[in-house]
């Protein structure tokens, strides 16, 4: 089942923060993000296990909070360069199959 | 440099055709994945593959079959191909590891269109 994030869209002006969220009706042990730009292919940038461990992007920063199945991407004095429609991404319980959500497009603008 | 590759980045076929999608990783993964990308849906799993041999259904399988005989090489085949299945495909692949799940690395995307 794919995880549900919200907004579906946010447009930022150079300098803005924004937040973006992820939430699943099942437990999650871990949840990953991706963006992908557009005409690229999705990159990865952070992975959030349980227990509070965070692995990835230094410039960008996320929680996750097991008990509410809930995760958000947060994006401070955004760049240029983070336009792009980010994903997150929920493993199933076994052989590392991922579900992701529909996307968050982000636009950030002069 | 890690490598995801996919054999066409355009490709156009008629309604009824048997389409072929091949994806390349060169990476030793165990893990590799086949997924429908469509607006406003996001990323779709159709099938994934932990092993030579080995596919998972994933989502939506329904329409497509896949392949894995080699390690490094996982395909897509569409039996008759439909309108409703012109879609962008991405493939993907990772290391297998335990329950928090790995970095998967994607493809640049085929953009199928079905006339």
């Amino acid at each position: 089942q794919q995880p549900v994030q919200s907004p579906q869209a946010v447009i930022l002006r150079e300098g803005e923060d924004a937040v973006i969220n992820c939430s699943s009706s099942k437990a999650l042990y871990s949840v990953h993000w991706y963006r992908q730009k557009h005409g690229e292919a999705p990159v990865f940038l952070m992975i959030l296990l349980k227990g509070g461990e965070q692995k990835g992007h230094d410039k960008i920063s996320a929680s996750f909070n097991e008990k509410k199945q809930q995760s958000s991407l947060y994006l401070t004095a955004s760049q240029l360069s983070y336009s792009g429609t980010y994903f997150c991404g929920t493993p199933s319980r076994n052989n590392n199959d991922m579900r992701f959500g529909a996307g968050t497009r982000l636009t950030v603008k002069p | 440099d890690v490598k995801v590759t996919q054999s066409s980045r355009y490709l156009v076929k008629r309604t009824g055709e048997k389409v072929f999608l091949e994806c390349v990783q060169d990476m030793d993964h165990e893990n590799m994945f086949w997924y429908r990308q469509d607006p406003g849906l996001g990323l779709r799993l159709i099938y994934f593959s932990y092993d030579v041999k080995m596919k998972e259904k994933g989502d939506i399988p329904e329409g497509y079959s896949v392949s894995r005989e080699k390690k490094e090489r996982f395909s897509l085949i569409l039996e008759s191909a439909s309108t409703n299945q012109t879609s962008m495909y991405l493939c993907a692949s990772s290391f297998s590891s335990g329950r928090a799940g790995n970095e998967q690395f994607f493809g640049p995307g085929t953009r199928l269109t079905v006339l």
